[in-house]
């Protein structure tokens, strides 16, 4: 069955300081894999994607990583700011028939001044 | 600008009574999906929608949801008779699936309560 992981469920960071969000997954065939950031009573907005032959990604502060030997992505938040404060959602696309999409629980991320 | 329109934002409805709910995808996509949200289970996939067909609904109660697209612009998601359980927030997303790394474009979701 596939899984995603993410951890930690929760994290309390001061502002300016950085931070990394961990996802494990099991999903097989992989296609790519997307962070998404979900703030408060908003739907999820996409971060980066990643593909097989991706190792890096960044957008602004925000840095992805993927090792498809390990199955393992990170989010690196570099000088979080107060609007980082949301929850990050992985995402990880199977290359099989319809594509499914398996979400992890996310990470709660709360960036106080 | 191109977004994922949901109505309505909030219901709160009475146990056993017929909700719907309303998605109007991104003009173009050809792929439509609705998740439930809940602090217990996170996201979960209900249904989703392909050209208008269903392609996958077996993350849905068969018993008392249905998901239909009457024609591209609008899909919904309807609960009846509603339970307390239900009580959620629900998401449509959509995106172009010709696209190898189509993203999914979410609206802004509709709060369910059902006392």
């Amino acid at each position: 069955k596939n899984q995603v992981e993410q951890s930690p469920q929760s994290l309390i960071i001061l502002e300016g300081k950085n931070c990394t969000l961990q996802c494990n997954y099991t999903v097989s065939p992989f296609s790519n894999l997307r962070w998404y950031k979900q703030d408060t009573g908003r739907g999820p907005v996409s971060l980066t994607i990643m593909t097989f032959s991706e190792n890096t990604k960044s957008n602004g502060r925000y840095t992805a990583t993927l090792d498809a030997d390990t199955k393992q992505s990170s989010l690196h938040i570099t000088a979080s700011q107060l609007s980082d404060s949301a929850s990050y959602i992985c995402v990880v696309r199977d290359s099989a028939a319809g594509n499914k999409l398996t979400f992890g629980g996310g990470t709660r991320v709360l960036v106080k001044p | 600008d191109a977004r994922v329109t949901q109505t309505p934002r909030h219901k709160v409805t009475e146990m056993g009574q017929e909700v719907t709910m309303r998605c109007q995808p991104i003009l173009g996509h050809n792929t439509v999906f609705w998740y439930r949200q809940t602090m217990m289970q996170g996201l979960e996939l209900l249904a989703y929608f392909r050209n208008r067909a269903p392609l996958d609904d077996s993350g849905m109660p068969k018993d008392r949801f249905s998901a239909e697209m009457p024609d591209a612009t609008l899909a919904t998601l309807k609960i009846q008779p509603s339970e307390p359980r239900d009580s959620a927030v629900y998401f449509c997303a959509s995106g172009l699936v010709e696209l190898r790394n189509t993203e999914a474009f979410f609206g802004q979701g509709t709060r369910l309560t059902v006392v």
